[in-house]
């Protein structure tokens, strides 16, 4: 089945301790990107990659890490996190390398930093 | 800089009647403007899209038009449903090809 998985779904963390949520896509597409999902303010771009070792910052990068070694796999990272960063957090791909094409998107990962 | 208002944040009908969710976008230069749906528990997942040669669009019991001019797009959903019942977000591709989302409706279709 063509999809895009995150792990973990859920996760609760305490201030300061690394995390790293991983997205996986099995469609072959060239394009992925992170968005966080805050009441009232929508769908926010974090980071997104046009292919494999080309990443850039989306409208929301701080506090936030990327990387892109294989087509498949665009792994969110959190070096130090802080509560802000408390949110709802989705992965996409899409088909092209450009970034506004149909995107298709995770199940979403539900951040708690105490 | 880029924004994409969406209204109403809110919107409750009944079971067979209309729902209406507008959009505004501030970038003249966009070009495409897709709608996403996300129910709950889920990823959002695109519905309808309409690009800025065309003025509307239409799926079965959703419509979308668009008017360039005042630069604002709707979505419409006849007849609607309890399956309709979702959080809606539009978006607007701007210059620089980004995806810019509104800040979502929360669709609620009572039997």
């Amino acid at each position: 089945e063509a999809q895009v998985t995150q792990n973990p779904r859920y996760l609760i963390t305490v201030t300061g301790k690394k995390l790293t949520v991983t997205c996986s896509q099995n469609m072959n597409h060239e394009y992925m990107s992170w968005y966080r999902q805050d009441p009232g303010l929508g769908l926010r771009q974090i980071y997104y990659s046009m292919n494999v070792e080309v990443t850039d910052k989306g409208d929301v990068p701080e506090g936030y890490k990327v990387s892109r070694k294989e087509k498949r796999n665009f792994p969110l990272i959190l070096e130090s996190p802080s509560p802000n960063q408390t949110s709802l957090y989705f992965c996409a791909s899409s088909p092209s390398g450009r970034p506004a094409e149909t995107q298709y998107f995770g199940p979403g990962t539900r951040l708690l930093v105490l | 800089g880029e924004n994409v208002e969406q209204h109403p944040s809110t919107l409750s009908v009944q079971e067979g009647d209309s729902a209406v969710i507008k959009c505004t976008y501030s970038d003249s230069a966009s070009n495409y403007f897709p709608w996403y749906k996300q129910e709950l528990g889920k990823g959002p997942q695109l519905i309808i899209d309409i690009r800025s040669n065309v003025g509307e669009k239409k799926d079965q019991r959703i419509a979308v038009t668009l008017n360039k001019t005042a630069k604002h797009f709707s979505l419409h959903i006849t007849e609607t449903q309890p399956e309709d019942s979702a959080v809606y977000f539009c978006a607007a591709r701007g210059q620089g090809g980004k995806l810019i989302f509104g800040q979502g409706t929360e669709l609620s279709v009572k039997p």
